[in-house]
């Protein structure tokens, strides 16, 4: 099993532009997390996707950010426009459904860097 | 409402000595309680968890944790530390309800040759 992969690894950009963020999900697993993590904050949950439904997007810090997941197995978070204080990690993980311990499965995660 | 509580930002040990990091939990249920550590530049890695079956649980590279309920605390401990333990640890309480994981701030974990 490849795990959870996340694409890119690292994506510098200018104040101002989109951004887009991947993630495909460990096959099978039917809940995914975004999260952010700053050494000021620490790890933030941003939203999270059950069945392909977005079900809690309480973290999400305001309307430039958007998340999607029009399958199972891809999922998408869009900064638009971005702004250096996004500057942060963001790191997709997935979970089996029902499953009562609710172990999360990591991504390698997407530095993100906004000059 | 659940809630997690790491004591120390920071643990400096040396080579060859115990490892303990302290994390206390609070849950109206009984919780469901991880450790995960993250190695600088990685993601995160599950390290152990606690499910409400036996109280001390045993994970990955020697490490081990106590769930106490009187204490409301997760402690977690290892024997003897090596330089490759250096690393960021987070202890997580999980929601059952929600399949949401609350996360800890994070312990630094230094060790000295």
């Amino acid at each position: 099993d490849a795990g959870v992969i996340q694409s890119p690894r690292h994506e510098v950009t200018e104040m101002g532009q989109e951004v887009t963020l991947r993630c495909k999900p460990i096959s099978g697993h039917n809940s995914l997390f975004w999260y952010r993590q700053t050494m000021m904050r620490g790890l933030e949950l941003l939203i999270y996707f059950n069945n392909n439904v977005p079900i809690d997007d309480s973290g999400m810090p305001e309307d430039r950010f958007s998340a999607k997941m029009p399958n199972a197995s891809f999922s998408t978070l869009k900064i638009q426009p971005s702004e250096p204080r996004d500057s942060a990690v963001y790191f997709c993980a997935s979970t089996p459904q029902g499953v009562s311990d609710n172990e999360q499965f990591f991504g390698p995660g997407t530095r993100l860097t906004v000059l | 409402a659940q809630s997690v509580t790491q004591l120390d930002s920071h643990v400096s040990v040396s080579e060859g000595t115990p490892v303990l990091l302290r994390c206390n939990y609070s849950s109206s249920y009984s919780p469901s309680l991880f450790w995960y550590v993250q190695h600088p530049n990685k993601g995160l890695q599950l390290l152990l968890k606690y499910t409400s079956a036996a109280t001390l649980v045993k994970g990955i590279n020697g490490f081990e944790a106590e769930f106490k309920k009187s204490e409301t605390s997760f402690h977690l401990t290892k024997p003897s530390a090596h330089m490759s333990d250096a690393a960021e640890y987070f202890c997580v309480v999980g929601s059952a309800n929600t399949g949401k994981l609350i996360f800890g701030q994070g312990t630094t974990l230094q060790v000295k040759p």
